[in-house]
């Protein structure tokens, strides 16, 4: 399977633990992006890298959090200090840019529960 | 910013046609794109529209009225398997995908 993958899928954790979910792109494919998503609700931007570079970082996005993409193929997100606010379904998807379009392509997600 | 709308349900029957109307405003285009998602998964990729016009692709078609705000997705000969919820979203400014609520279509027999 040549799609994007993430791991974990399914994360419980207790509030105030630091979680870090992983995403593997598409290969050859120069951007990734993290979303999250709630119930009844589409997905929110979070952040995005071109390459290795992290472009720009949502408004929702805490200082507890932070990614990375440090060869410019997978990518990390950690949440520290994590809140009961935080329990969502965070997607990556991956795109090539290329000749002004793009279309991005998600992976299966990585739920998370926080207690 | 973006402000995207959609309706929140709509219910067919099986074999019948759905219109699912996307309005939006945003503060830059790169595109309009409709993603179906099953409960508990991933979306997935539908359809893309950066002209005006429609983009026909099997039983699914998307129109696009840049100048209006303006998109539907047409879902044609409902099969059960299209209960889902289908997203509508905006390619803004570099290309970053804002998205509406979703609209949850169910089919029915």
């Amino acid at each position: 399977d040549t799609g994007v993958s993430q791991d974990p899928r399914h994360k419980i954790t207790k509030r105030g633990q630091n979680v870090t979910f992983r995403c593997d792109p598409i290969s050859e494919h120069n951007r990734l992006y993290w979303y999250r998503q709630t119930l009844g609700q589409g997905p929110e931007f979070l952040t995005y890298f071109q390459n290795e570079a992290q472009l720009e970082k949502s408004r929702l996005l805490s200082d507890r959090f932070s990614a990375e993409r440090p060869k410019g193929s997978f990518s990390t997100l950690e949440i520290q200090r994590t809140e009961q606010g935080d329990s969502a379904m965070y997607l990556c998807a991956s795109s090539l840019l290329e000749g002004g379009q793009e279309t991005q392509y998600f992976g299966p997600g990585t739920r998370l529960l926080v207690l | 910013g973006q402000n995207i709308d959609q309706p929140t349900e709509m219910t067919a029957t099986e074999g019948a046609i759905v219109q699912i109307n996307c309005t939006y405003q945003t503060s830059g285009f790169n595109g309009l794109f409709w993603y179906q998602q099953h409960a508990g998964e991933a979306p997935t990729f539908l359809s893309y529209n950066v002209l005006d016009g429609l983009e026909e692709k099997g039983r699914f078609s998307s129109f696009l009225s840049r100048s209006k705000g303006y998109s539907y997705l047409l879902l044609k000969e409902l099969q059960m398997k299209d209960s889902a919820s289908y997203l509508c979203a905006v390619g803004g400014n570099d290309y970053k995908l804002s998205f509406g609520a979703g609209t949850t279509v169910t089919v029915r027999a």
